[in-house]
């Protein structure tokens, strides 16, 4: 089946610093990848979704300029989180679709910000 | 606005016991609806998904029901097993342009008791 691998899976940084979190298709071409956020014990949700040489379209409430967003290749998208914050401590699940429009999930990164 | 939610957060159940797992949708349009499974510290792992034309699909001990009357989906786990234990979430594919958007529930948490 289709894998989704994330990189890194665990990082701590300190607040005001920037990180970067990848998220690559290892055996298909994804055409769209998303990025979600989850807190502790609650859902997923949808913070931008990205095409391929296009720029990131982002949901409601989600701020452009601190989560950036870079679909470089059809099995590359980047999230950068820039001047992290305490309150963005989160885990942060990628997901790529291919042409069939189904959705692979990554297996998350986990951000503290100290 | 748009949003998918549980009846039950929590879920105990006894091992090799059936368990059905609740979720409600929101938005009448939706075509495709999909479960997922979430353990500890993992993303999402696709279980099962069901399209608007049809009322049930089943997998193997999985079993989706989709009643689009009272917008109404569950997963049904036949013999459930330690391992089935995680976090369930149902995703609804409501109608967009452009990419496949998936809206979360709030997931319900299934632990299975030996």
């Amino acid at each position: 089946g289709a894998v989704v691998s994330q990189h890194p899976s665990r990082v701590i940084c300190k607040s005001g610093t920037s990180v970067k979190i990848e998220c690559r298709s290892l055996d298909f071409q994804a055409t769209t990848m998303f990025w979600y956020r989850q807190f502790p014990k609650q859902s997923l949700m949808l913070m931008a979704t990205s095409n391929e040489g296009s720029k990131a379209t982002y949901e409601q409430g989600v701020e452009k300029d601190k989560f950036l967003i870079n679909h470089a290749s059809l099995t590359l998208s980047t999230l950068t989180v820039t001047s992290a914050h305490p309150e963005d401590s989160s885990f942060y699940i990628c997901s790529a679709a291919g042409t069939s429009g189904e959705q692979y999930f990554g297996p998350g990164t986990r951000l503290t910000v100290t | 606005g748009e949003s998918v939610g549980l009846h039950l957060p929590t879920l105990s159940v006894q091992e090799g016991d059936n368990s059905i797992i609740n979720c409600a949708y929101s938005n009448s349009a939706s075509d495709y609806f999909i479960w997922y499974k979430q353990e500890s510290g993992k993303g999402p792992q696709f279980i099962i998904d069901i399209r608007s034309n049809m009322d049930k699909r089943q997998g193997q001990r999985v079993t989706v029901l989709l009643n689009k009357t009272v917008k109404h989906l569950s997963l049904q786990i036949a013999a459930t097993q330690p391992g089935d234990s995680a976090v369930y979430f149902c995703a609804e594919n409501p109608p967009s342009g452009g990419y496949n958007k998936l809206i979360f529930g709030a997931g319900t948490r299934l632990a299975v008791h030996p």
